[in-house]
């Protein structure tokens, strides 16, 4: 079991370009949930998927940034026109069925760092 | 809007002690409350607490819930140095697919 596979490790982007970040959920976990963790700050919720559904983006900017979680593939969260900002770990977790497990304990990625310069 | 608050931020203590780690909250409808170790890498998963005064253990870890206090406490015995970490504290309420995040309190243990 690989667990949530997050890649890449670590991403450098010059400000203005774009910046892509991919998550493979752990086998049999059909949620994926991005969050992003400034320095000193806590993990702050940014989007819930399920396959082709975004179902919560609440937390995400309202320009810039999307996700997706297409029916086949990885996750994607994808920047446009990064700013200094954005320099951040992103961090893919992932949670089985709710209703079968009853409850939201998520299985988190090693995440991606992305540095803007 | 959910909060949670961590205490201390860090914390450095010798191989053996024991430490307590705090985590206060405030969320509409509460649901759970999660501990995490963050490592250099992915935070993995503790304990989960939904119900008050029911200790939840796990070798030299545990953690209790006091709901009426809205705090939750992560003890660990006779600590090692593989516990050095960030330690996460977690909570969710009902009906909300989030997990608000406290800042973490960074644990040094030294020999």
């Amino acid at each position: 079991n690989a667990g949530v596979m997050q890649n890449p490790r670590h991403l450098v982007r010059r400000r203005g370009q774009e910046a892509r970040l991919r998550c493979s959920p752990m086998k049999g976990h059909s949620h994926v949930y991005w969050y992003r963790q400034l320095p000193e700050e806590g993990l702050k919720f940014m989007v819930y998927l399920q396959k082709e559904n975004i179902i919560d983006e609440s937390g995400m900017p309202k320009e810039r940034f999307s996700a997706e979680f297409p029916k086949e593939g990885p996750s994607i969260l994808r920047i446009q026109q990064v700013v200094r900002g954005d320099s951040a770990a992103y961090f893919c977790a992932s949670s089985p069925d709710r209703l079968t497990s009853g409850a939201n304990v998520l299985t988190f990625g090693a995440g991606s760092r992305l540095t803007v310069l | 809007e959910d909060k949670v608050v961590q205490s201390p931020l860090s914390l450095v203590v010798h191989e053996g002690d024991t430490v307590t780690l705090n985590c206060s909250y405030e969320v509409t409808n509460f649901r759970s409350l999660l501990w995490y170790k963050q490592e250099k890498k992915a935070p993995t998963f503790l304990f989960m607490l939904t119900s008050s005064g029911i200790e939840k253990k796990s070798g030299r870890l545990s953690s209790i819930l006091d709901k009426k206090e809205l705090f939750s406490i992560l003890n660990i015995t006779a600590t090692q140095t593989g516990d050095s970490a960030v330690y996460l504290c977690a909570v969710e309420g009902a009906g909300s697919y989030q997990l608000t995040f406290g800042k973490g309190t960074k644990l040094s243990v030294i020999p």
